[in-house]
């Protein structure tokens, strides 16, 4: 079972420099998540989708974009990295009602 | 004041020992708690699911919600180095919000052989 698969695994990027995490999941879930987790800060909600066809923003957004792109992917996107943005960012999907989030393998980001 | 509080650790108990993890939260509307394991370079996975207050049992693993007192415990016992890894809490007041899910930060386990 895949569950939530995101990529990249690892990147390092230059300030100012754009790109894309891709998150994929195989369960059928409606709801995904995008979160970055810190030092000290533990796991915070930068953006999340309900449901196919809408966003909202989570406690932690400034700085990122994301696209739901149908049910199975959700993106984050980050327009012009910045240093403060160094972390390891996990994708989760779950059910509407459900009590489990499901996490995927994380994505370390370094901006230098 | 953050939603929950979890003491970081880390944590360094001897293989058999029984273990206490706690958190403490401050919002009286929070009905699901949740404990997460989360071992090094990976991303975390549901480990207990309680609803309200309790106890509730899964092999070597209990975890216990007080509401009253604001305070939820996972206790591991005959702890093994396999258990080695971070735990974190989770709450929530309402399973059907995507953005009602709050985590505390932490606690890092080790468990020596």
């Amino acid at each position: 079972n895949a569950g939530v698969t995101q990529t990249p695994k690892f990147q390092v990027l230059k300030t100012g420099q754009s790109m894309t995490l891709q998150c994929a999941q195989d369960m059928n879930h409606n709801s995904m998540y995008w979160y970055r987790q810190d030092p000290g800060m533990g796991l915070r909600l930068i953006y999340y989708s309900a449901s196919e066809g809408t966003t909202d923003k989570g406690e932690v957004p400034n700085g990122y974009n994301v696209s739901r792109l149908n049910k199975r992917e959700f993106s984050l996107r980050l327009e012009s990295a910045a240093p403060s943005q160094t972390s390891v960012y996990f994708c989760a999907s779950k059910q509407t009602s459900g009590n489990t989030i499901y996490f995927g393998e994380g994505s370390w980001l370094t901006v230098v | 004041q953050k939603e929950v509080e979890q003491d970081p650790g880390p944590l360094s108990v001897p293989e058999g020992a029984i273990v206490s993890l706690n958190c403490t939260y401050s919002n009286s509307a929070f009905q699901y708690f949740m404990w997460y394991r989360q071992y090094s370079r990976k991303g975390p996975e549901l480990l207990m699911y309680t609803y309200s207050s309790g106890n509730k049992e899964d092999g070597r693993f209990t975890a216990q919600v007080d509401k009253s007192s604001k305070y939820i415990s996972l206790f591991i016992r005959d702890s093994q180095p396999s258990d080695s890894a971070t735990y974190l809490c989770a709450m929530s007041s309402n399973l059907n919000t995507g953005n009602q899910f709050y985590f505390g930060t932490g606690t890092s386990l080790t468990v020596i052989p």
